[in-house]
C-alpha cells in the first residue's frame, strides 16, 4: 500500500518568507500527484496537479515538483501571506484509481 | 456553478441511528469520490463511482456503509447502524474524469455519533 508522509507538520514563518513543503511517497509507480489547500472547517482546494511525465508545474506564487524516482515532492510558496495560513495535504495517485493523502503541513504565516 | 453541495454540513445522533449523508456534484463531472477525515487517519477514500457505477469500494470500513448514487446530480452515504467511531469529517468529492482533473471537494460533513 502506498504511504504518503509530510514533513513538517508544522511550520510557522514570518510575512514575506520563502517556503517549502515536502511530501514523499513510498512507491514511486504513480499516476500524478497533486497539491491542496485545507481551510479550517473547508473542504480541500485543488492548488497544482503534477501528471507523472512532469517535473513540475507552477501557478503565480506556487511551485510543485515531482521526483517520481526518488519518491518526493516538494511545493515552493514564494514571499508568503498571511492569507496562506492553511493546511496542505499532497496526495498520489497509483496506476489504479485510489488517491492516498498524506496528514498535511499546517502552516502558519505571522504578519 | 456552486461547486460540490453537501448537506446536512453537521449532523449528530445517537449510537445505534441510521444517517444518511448526501452529496450534489459538479453538473459535468462524471466522477465522483466519498472520503473520510480523522486526527488519526487522515484522509481514506472510502468509495468512487464513475458515471454514476461504482467502481472500487475497498474502501468502505463494513457493511454498515452503503452508497449510492441513483443519478449523475446525487449521491447518499448512508451508515446504519451508526457507531461512535464513525465520528469523522465526511467530504465528497468530483472530477471530470478519472484522472482527477477538476477535482473539487464539498465543504464535508460533520458526523457526531455520541
Amino acid at each position: 500500500k502506498q504511504e504518503v508522509t509530510q514533513i513538517p507538520a508544522a511550520l510557522s514563518v514570518p510575512e514575506g518568507e520563502n517556503l517549502v513543503l515536502n511530501c514523499s511517497f513510498t512507491d514511486s509507480a504513480i499516476y500524478n500527484l497533486q497539491w491542496f489547500r485545507q481551510d479550517p472547517g473547508k473542504g480541500l482546494t485543488s492548488l497544482l496537479l503534477i501528471q507523472s511525465s512532469q517535473r513540475e508545474q507552477t501557478s503565480g506564487r506556487l511551485n510543485a515538483s515531482l521526483d517520481k524516482s526518488s519518491g518526493r515532492s516538494t511545493l515552493y510558496i514564494a514571499a508568503s501571506q498571511p492569507g496562506d495560513s492553511a493546511t496542505y495535504l499532497c496526495a498520489v495517485r497509483p496506476t489504479g484509481n485510489q488517491f492516498y493523502f498524506g496528514t498535511g503541513t499546517s502552516l502558519t504565516v505571522i504578519p | 456553478d456552486a461547486g460540490v453541495i453537501q448537506s446536512p454540513r453537521h449532523e449528530v445522533t445517537e449510537m445505534g441511528q441510521e444517517v444518511t449523508l448526501r452529496c450534489k456534484p459538479i453538473s459535468g463531472h462524471n466522477s465522483l469520490f466519498w472520503y473520510r477525515q480523522t486526527m488519526m487517519r487522515g484522509l481514506e477514500l472510502l468509495i468512487y463511482f464513475n458515471n454514476n457505477v461504482p467502481i472500487d469500494d475497498s474502501g468502505m470500513p463494513e457493511d454498515r456503509f452503503s452508497a449510492k448514487m441513483p443519478n449523475a446530480s446525487f449521491s447518499t452515504l448512508k451508515i446504519q447502524p451508526s457507531e461512535p467511531r464513525d465520528s469523522a469529517v465526511y467530504f465528497c468529492a468530483s472530477s471530470l474524469d478519472r484522472r482527477g482533473y477538476g477535482y473539487t471537494f464539498g465543504s464535508g460533513t460533520r458526523l457526531t455519533v455520541v
